[in-house]
């Protein structure tokens, strides 16, 4: 078992619909949970990133953490065409004074006009 | 745009060959990080450099080497080329702070080994 899960999809929605990306995962160290979104030919880009559990709203993207069932989700309301990416999820827990990101596989968001 | 470069874009090798790949990172940053990703997964960790020391490292075979230099731009060298090694190489720079860092990718180098 991958200590972070991640369905690779592809998900496709219309323009405007919401959206619901999601991972789970093993490792209870986990403290920093984040967000990333990759373009084709492109290095990712932090969308954003929350400690520990609760929510976080930045925008149109909503993110939120469940500890206790090892369980994250990000939102994006109003999806645009130009929202279509992957979206890879990462977890870190402090290894050595840094925090090293385990990375999800990514799933590949398709938002049709 | 991030602020950090890599070079070369592309780069086909054959196996056993050694390649070097080389990263400038963002204005300000001291701490460089290298990441495999191979088609249909995610960022795998190789390893970290801070301040020019390695600082963390990934579960990576001893052929993969990094070097930080004085300006913090960074190279990773990967020894003994083998046909699993073909991936997008990505490296992340960030400035470290005692807590989590926004590493900030670069576009990466994507290598193909035949």
């Amino acid at each position: 078992q991958k200590e972070v899960e991640q369905d690779p999809g592809p998900l496709s929605v219309p323009e405007g619909a919401i959206v619901s990306l999601n991972c789970t995962y093993s490792n209870s160290a986990f403290q920093y949970f984040m967000w990333y979104r990759q373009y084709s030919r492109k290095g990712p880009e932090l969308l954003m990133y929350t400690y520990s559990s609760g929510n976080k709203e930045d925008g149109r993207f909503t993110a939120q953490v469940d500890k206790s069932s090892k369980y994250i989700s990000l939102f994006i309301r109003d999806s645009q065409p130009s929202d279509s990416a992957t979206y890879l999820c990462a977890m870190s827990a402090p290894s050595g004074g840094s925090y090293i990101p385990t990375f999800g596989r990514g799933t590949s968001l398709i938002v049709h006009p | 745009e991030t602020g950090v470069t890599q070079s070369p874009t592309h780069l086909i090798k054959t196996r056993g060959q050694q390649v070097t790949l080389r990263c400038s990172s963002q204005s300000g940053h001291n701490t460089v990080s290298w990441y495999q990703q191979a088609l249909g997964q995610g960022p795998q960790f190789i390893f970290q450099y801070y301040r020019e020391e390695e600082n963390g490292r990934g579960n990576f075979p001893p052929r993969f080497s990094g070097l930080q230099f004085p300006n913090y731009s960074s190279e990773l060298n990967v020894n003994a080329l083998e046909l699993d090694d073909s991936a997008l190489y990505l490296c992340a720079s960030s400035l470290k702070s005692g807590g989590q860092e926004t590493q900030y990718f670069g576009p990466g180098t994507r290598l193909l080994v035949l």
